[in-house]
């Protein structure tokens, strides 16, 4: 049984391109949530995606964008990067909000 | 707004001495709190979580963790550290409304021979 994927697993873009970085969630979950860990620090909450719909978002631009796909799986899209978007994205996947959310191994992103 | 804090950003330990990580955390409510430990180049890893019940939550690899409600902590413990215990250990909360984790800084820790 597979855990959580991320892909890809590195990623370089420039400032101002744009980048999609893609998730599976775990089997048998339907909730998918992204975070962004930038270097030193502990991971910040992006959104969370339930039954396609974004149900919660942190303190993050518009800049920042998700989907949620009928097979649970999500796409996080950041537009217009910055060089302070360079950080470890991750994603978690689980069932419910009192029950335990699995992350994926992450994407690392560098932005020049 | 819910908090974490992680006071020691690194904690050094000898193989076979017991380990403590400190956590405390701010929440409305009744607060459901986590750890995981983080390996180099790794994604967060789950070790435990408290959600209601017994203060003393066993977790894996010989983690446990006490809740105290009136100190607002929830401290990782394990009797007998190993070196392969060596890596970033970060606690969370979620309130019982919402579905966000929000991670303190995270904590360090260095197991010797």
């Amino acid at each position: 049984d597979a855990g959580v994927t991320q892909s890809p697993t590195h990623l370089i873009k420039t400032r101002g391109q744009q980048v999609t970085l893609r998730c599976s969630p775990k089997s048998g979950h339907d909730t998918v949530s992204w975070y962004q860990q930038a270097l030193g620090q502990g991971p910040q909450f992006i959104f969370q995606y339930y039954e396609e719909e974004e149900r919660q978002r942190g303190n993050f631009p518009d800049r920042f964008s998700g989907h949620q796909f009928p097979n649970y799986s999500s796409e996080l899209n950041v537009n217009a990067l910055l060089l302070g978007d360079s950080a470890l994205y991750l994603c978690a996947s689980g069932t419910g909000y009192k029950n335990i959310q699995y992350f994926g191994a992450g994407t690392r992103l560098s932005v020049l | 707004a819910q908090s974490v804090a992680q006071p020691e950003d690194q904690v050094n330990v000898a193989e076979g001495n017991p380990l403590t990580v400190k956590c405390t955390y701010s929440v409305s409510g009744n607060p459901y709190l986590f750890w995981y430990v983080q390996y180099p180049n790794r994604g967060l890893q789950f070790l435990l979580k408290y959600i209601t019940g017994d203060n003393l939550v066993k977790g894996s690899y010989g983690f446990e963790a006490e809740f105290n409600k009136s100190q607002t902590s929830f401290h990782l413990k394990k009797p007998s550290a190993l070196v392969s215990d060596s890596a970033l250990y970060f606690c969370a909360v979620r309130d019982g409304a919402g579905n966000m984790l929000t991670f303190g800084g995270g904590t360090r820790l260095m197991v010797k021979p």
